[in-house]
């Protein structure tokens, strides 16, 4: 079975700060992909990023970066020079070629003036 | 506009109300899901269409009633709701059924079941 850890819940932080957001999954599957979606307030959700399970390299997109690690089933996602548009639930989510998307419960960033 | 078109943005309906909710895409796409989001919960897969054929129900009631008429339409009908299923309920649709393909969501109809 699947799954996605995020164990932070909540986070706030100033604007200008970077913050990381953590997810931890698991999977019996050598190959499968890892999601990050945002979710701003009106409700939709943003895709962000996939990686599949064979390319571990670090993404970086502008202020966003993400750190894939199998060695310890995870898949960070860091936002440097947080901006207050950035105020929004991160989702991380996890899924094999035979399976429909597992997500994690989600992070909600607050990015305060 | 995300793509994918979901309405009505907002309903309150009583336990013995019926009504439905619709989601609409454009873009091309074979295959369309409905997601249930409640407050502190992860996001909870309910339906799968791939070429109007219904793939996959993760053990929904069936007072959620789902239809998909052709590949752009999918609608969800409500009908004896209970107060938990108060959530915010999204449409999702992709080229294909595996999430490999991109999955472009609808920004979500939020039900308050009263």
């Amino acid at each position: 079975a699947q799954k996605v850890t995020q164990a932070q819940t909540e986070i706030s932080v100033v604007e200008k700060e970077d913050v990381t957001l953590d997810c931890v999954y698991e999977t019996r599957d050598t190959t499968y992909y890892l999601f990050w979606y945002k979710q701003p307030p009106s409700g939709e959700l943003v895709f962000l990023i996939r990686r599949n399970s064979f390319d571990e390299q670090n993404e970086i997109s502008g202020r966003y970066s993400w750190n894939f690690q199998k060695s310890t089933s995870s898949f960070n996602f860091t936002i440097t020079a947080s901006q207050v548009v950035d105020s929004a639930v991160y989702f991380c989510a996890l899924s094999d070629v035979s399976s429909k998307l597992t997500f994690g419960k989600g992070i909600t960033l607050s990015v305060r003036p | 506009e995300t793509g994918v078109t979901q309405t009505p943005r907002h309903l309150v309906m009583g336990m013995t109300n019926k009504k439905s909710l619709k989601c609409e895409q454009h873009l091309g796409h074979n295959a369309m899901y409905w997601y249930k989001q409640s407050a502190k919960k992860p996001l909870e897969l309910m339906f799968v269409y791939n070429f109007k054929e219904q793939t996959e129900n993760n053990s929904v009631p069936s007072r959620f009633s789902p239809e998909c008429p052709n590949s752009s339409h999918l609608f969800l009908h409500l009908h004896t709701l209970q107060p938990e299923d108060s959530a915010l309920y999204l449409c999702a649709s992709s080229q294909g059924d595996r999430e490999i393909y991109g999955y472009t969501f609808g920004s979500g109809t939020r039900l308050t079941v009263v």
